[in-house]
């Protein structure tokens, strides 16, 4: 199976910083990433994707960077509010062999008003 | 708009008994899939079907069986159900691969089952 994992399982941010969580992938097949973020009691969310093609991009206040060469992804959001809060799940793909998406353990953002 | 709908929300069940999750879709998506959500462990690929009448297995297939007599309809059996098999469980669709050039998966909301 796919190994992806995330380097902090817990984050704590003051409202009105920027966020970074960090995600590390080892299927150097993975050509196609997305970002997912869940609500308590919910199921996961879409924030953004990115392809292998490209080293960034940019949302409305979440920018994705993915750096092939040491398999790493990041979530930026920028100016975190309290509704932020939640887990953030990295997702990766190997676009051409089909939609199976293998996700990270999460992390649990903290936003603190 | 109802997306993806999970049946039922909560579930308890005792070992050796089965059941079947319930998945439907409204957006007509070639591409269905269950996944378990286990703390600290993320999600985990149970089963995935990219079209009616095909199926294939995920990561953690045991214990298992799916069916995909319609497109919009994902059933997951547990046909002897194991404490091990306690976890949230949500099911997801996309458009294929084949079709779009977005892979992002639609979640229904979970249905939480626990097995003593």
């Amino acid at each position: 199976g796919e190994s992806v994992g995330l380097h902090l399982p817990t984050l704590s941010v003051q409202e009105g910083d920027n966020s970074i969580i960090n995600c590390a992938y080892s299927n150097s097949a993975s050509d196609y990433f997305i970002w997912y973020k869940q609500e308590s009691g919910k199921g996961p969310q879409f924030i953004i994707d990115i392809r292998s093609n490209m080293d960034k991009r940019q949302g409305q206040r979440v920018t994705v960077l993915l750096n092939k060469t040491v398999k790493h992804l990041s979530l930026q959001i920028a100016a975190t509010q309290p509704g932020d809060s939640a887990v953030y799940f990295c997702a990766e793909n190997d676009w051409y062999t089909g939609n199976q998406f293998y996700f990270g353990t999460g992390t649990s953002l903290t936003v603190i008003p | 708009n109802a997306g993806v709908t999970q049946t039922p929300k909560f579930q308890v069940l005792k070992t050796g008994q089965s059941m079947t999750l319930q998945c439907a879709q409204d957006m007509n998506h070639e591409y269905m899939s269950w996944y378990r959500q286990d703390p600290g462990m993320g999600l985990r690929l149970i089963h995935y079907s990219v079209g009616a009448g095909i199926t294939d297995q995920g990561e953690v297939p045991n214990g298992y069986n799916v069916s995909r007599s319609t497109t919009e309809d994902f059933p997951l059996r547990l046909l002897s159900a194991a404490p091990s098999q306690t976890s949230v469980y949500f099911c997801a669709s996309s458009y294929s691969s084949l079709e779009a050039d977005t892979g992002e998966l639609f979640f229904g909301e979970g249905s939480r089952l626990t097995v003593l």
